[in-house]
C-alpha cells in the first residue's frame, strides 16, 4: 500500500502565476482533503472532495480551487500566487462511508518569489 | 468559532521523563479527537484518536492520551521520553465526523534532552 502520494514534492513558482498540485489518495479511500501549513502553524483546512464535488470549504479565496478525477485522486489548483501562499499543501484521504480518520501525504513545499 | 488550544508551543524533557503535552477543544458538542505526529519535512502521522469509545486511548509508540468531557482536554501522555520522540506534535478535532474537516491546534515541539 502507497499511502497517500503527493506530486511534486517542492516546486518554486514567481508571484501571479498559477500552480497545480497533484494528490493520490491511499487504496480504498475516497475522499480527498487539502490542507496548507504555513511555517511554524498547524495546518488549515481548504477543502475536501468526495464524489468528484467540493463538498466542505474553508476560510480561503476563489484562487484556490479543486478538482477530483473518478479514480478518486485529486488537484488543487492556486491562482495569481502571493508570497503569502508559500507554505507546505497537504493531502489527506480518509473514507466517508467507514467514517475512517485522514492519512496524510508527505506534502508539497510551494515557495512563491 | 470551534477551536483547539495546545499550551505550550515548546516543550523539553529529559530522556526517559514523563511526555505531557496538552490540548483543549472549545465546543459544547461531543468532538472526534486526534493526535498527529509531524517530523522535519514530512506529513502528519496519526498516533492516536478519540471517537467516542473508551475514554482513555491508546496509540503507537507508547503514547497515550485521555478525553475528559468535564475539562474538555485530551492530553497526550507517554511514561518514558525517547530521543526518537522529538517531533512536533498536533491536537485536531473534527465534529461529525472523522472524516471531517480538521481543525488543528498549532502544534508543540518536543524536545528530548539526553
Amino acid at each position: 500500500d502507497a499511502g497517500v502520494t503527493q506530486s511534486p514534492t517542492h516546486l518554486i513558482k514567481t508571484r501571479g502565476q498559477q500552480v497545480t498540485l497533484r494528490c493520490s489518495p491511499k487504496s480504498g479511500h475516497d475522499t480527498v482533503s487539502w490542507y496548507q501549513q504555513a511555517l511554524g502553524q498547524g495546518p488549515q483546512f481548504i477543502f475536501q472532495y468526495y464524489e468528484e464535488e467540493e463538498r466542505q470549504r474553508g476560510n480561503f479565496p476563489d484562487r484556490f480551487s479543486g478538482h477530483q478525477f473518478p479514480n478518486y485522486s485529486s488537484e488543487l489548483n492556486v491562482n495569481a500566487l502571493l508570497l503569502g501562499d508559500s507554505a507546505l499543501y497537504l493531502c489527506a484521504s480518509s473514507h466517508r462511508q467507514v467514517n475512517t480518520e485522514a492519512f496524510f501525504g508527505q506534502g508539497t513545499r510551494l515557495t512563491v518569489v | 468559532a470551534q477551536s483547539v488550544t495546545q499550551l505550550g508551543s515548546h516543550v523539553s524533557v529529559s530522556e526517559g521523563a514523563l511526555v505531557l503535552l496538552r490540548c483543549n477543544y472549545s465546543s459544547s458538542v461531543p468532538p472526534y479527537l486526534f493526535w498527529y505526529v509531524q517530523y522535519p519535512n514530512q506529513g502528519l502521522q496519526l498516533l492516536l484518536k478519540y471517537t467516542s469509545a473508551a475514554t482513555l486511548v491508546k496509540g503507537i509508540n507508547g503514547f497515550e492520551a485521555e478525553f475528559k468531557k468535564s475539562e474538555t482536554s485530551f492530553h497526550l501522555t507517554k511514561p518514558s521520553a525517547h530521543m526518537s520522540d522529538a517531533a512536533e506534535y498536533f491536537c485536531a478535532v473534527s465534529y461529525g465526523g472523522a472524516t471531517n474537516k480538521l481543525i488543528f491546534g498549532t502544534g508543540t515541539l518536543l524536545a528530548v534532552q539526553p
